[in-house]
C-alpha cells in the first residue's frame, strides 16, 4: 500500500516566523511530487510540481526541496504572513500515474 | 486561467436519496477526477476519467457511479445516499502529459446526508 505522510498535522506560528513541514513518500516508482495550497472556502491550488532528485523550487516566500532517494520533500515558508494560513497538501505520483495525497498540514499564522 | 466549476457549494440530502454532483471544466482537459476529503485523511480518489464515456474506479468507488458524456463535464452520482457519504467532494481536471499531471480543482461541495 502506497503511503504519503505529512507532518506535522497542524502548526500555529506567529507572523514573521519561518516554518517548514515534511512530506514522506515511497522512494520507488517515483514520477513526481506535487504540493498544493488549500485555503478555506477556496480551491486547492498547485504550488509546485517536482520531478528530479535534488530539485528546489521557489515561489515568493515559499520554497520546496525534493529527495527522491530517501523519499521526502520539505516545504519552507519564510516570514509567514496571515494570508499563508491554509492546508498544505503533498501528493506522490508514481510511474503508473497514480496520485496519492497526504492528509495535509494545517498552518495557522497569527498576526 | 483554468476554471473547474462545481454546481453546489453546500448540499443537504436525506438517506436513500439519489444525489448528483456536477463538475465542469473549461480548458479542454482530457482527465477528470472526483475526490472526497474527510478530516484526518488525505484526498481519496473515488473515480476518474481519461476520456469521454470512459471511467475508471479509484480507491473508494463503492456507493458511487460517474458519467462523462461530454469532455467538459464529469458527474458523480450517489445512487442511494448514506450518512457515511457525508463529506467534502472535490472535482479536479488535468491535461495528459502536461506538467506531470498537475491538477486543477473546483472549490468543493460539502455534502451532508441526514
Amino acid at each position: 500500500i502506497l503511503n504519503v505522510e505529512q507532518s506535522p498535522q497542524s502548526l500555529h506560528v506567529q507572523e514573521g516566523d519561518s516554518t517548514n513541514f515534511t512530506c514522506s513518500f515511497p522512494s520507488s516508482n517515483f514520477y513526481a511530487l506535487h504540493w498544493y495550497r488549500w485555503e478555506t472556502a477556496k480551491s486547492p491550488e498547485a504550488l509546485f510540481v517536482m520531478t528530479l532528485n535534488g530539485d528546489e523550487k521557489k515561489k515568493g516566500r515559499i520554497s520546496a526541496t525534493l529527495n527522491t532517494k530517501e523519499g521526502y520533500s520539505y516545504l519552507y515558508i519564510k516570514g509567514s504572513q496571515p494570508e499563508d494560513s491554509a492546508t498544505y497538501l503533498c501528493a506522490f505520483l508514481d510511474s503508473s500515474y497514480k496520485l496519492i495525497f497526504g492528509s495535509g498540514t494545517r498552518l495557522l499564522v497569527r498576526p | 486561467d483554468v476554471k473547474v466549476t462545481q454546481s453546489s457549494r453546500y448540499l443537504v440530502k436525506r438517506t436513500g436519496e439519489k444525489v448528483f454532483l456536477e463538475c465542469v471544466q473549461d480548458m479542454d482537459h482530457e482527465n477528470m477526477f472526483w475526490y472526497r476529503q474527510d478530516p484526518g485523511l488525505g484526498l481519496r480518489l473515488i473515480y476518474f476519467s481519461y476520456d469521454v464515456k470512459m471511467k475508471e474506479k479509484g480507491d473508494i468507488p463503492e456507493g458511487y457511479s460517474v458519467s462523462r458524456e461530454k469532455k467538459e463535464r464529469f458527474s458523480l452520482i450517489l445512487e442511494s445516499a448514506s450518512t457515511n457519504q457525508t463529506s467534502m467532494y472535490l472535482c479536479a481536471s488535468s491535461r495528459t502529459g502536461a506538467d506531470r499531471e498537475k491538477l486543477f480543482f473546483g472549490s468543493g461541495t460539502q455534502l451532508s446526508v441526514l
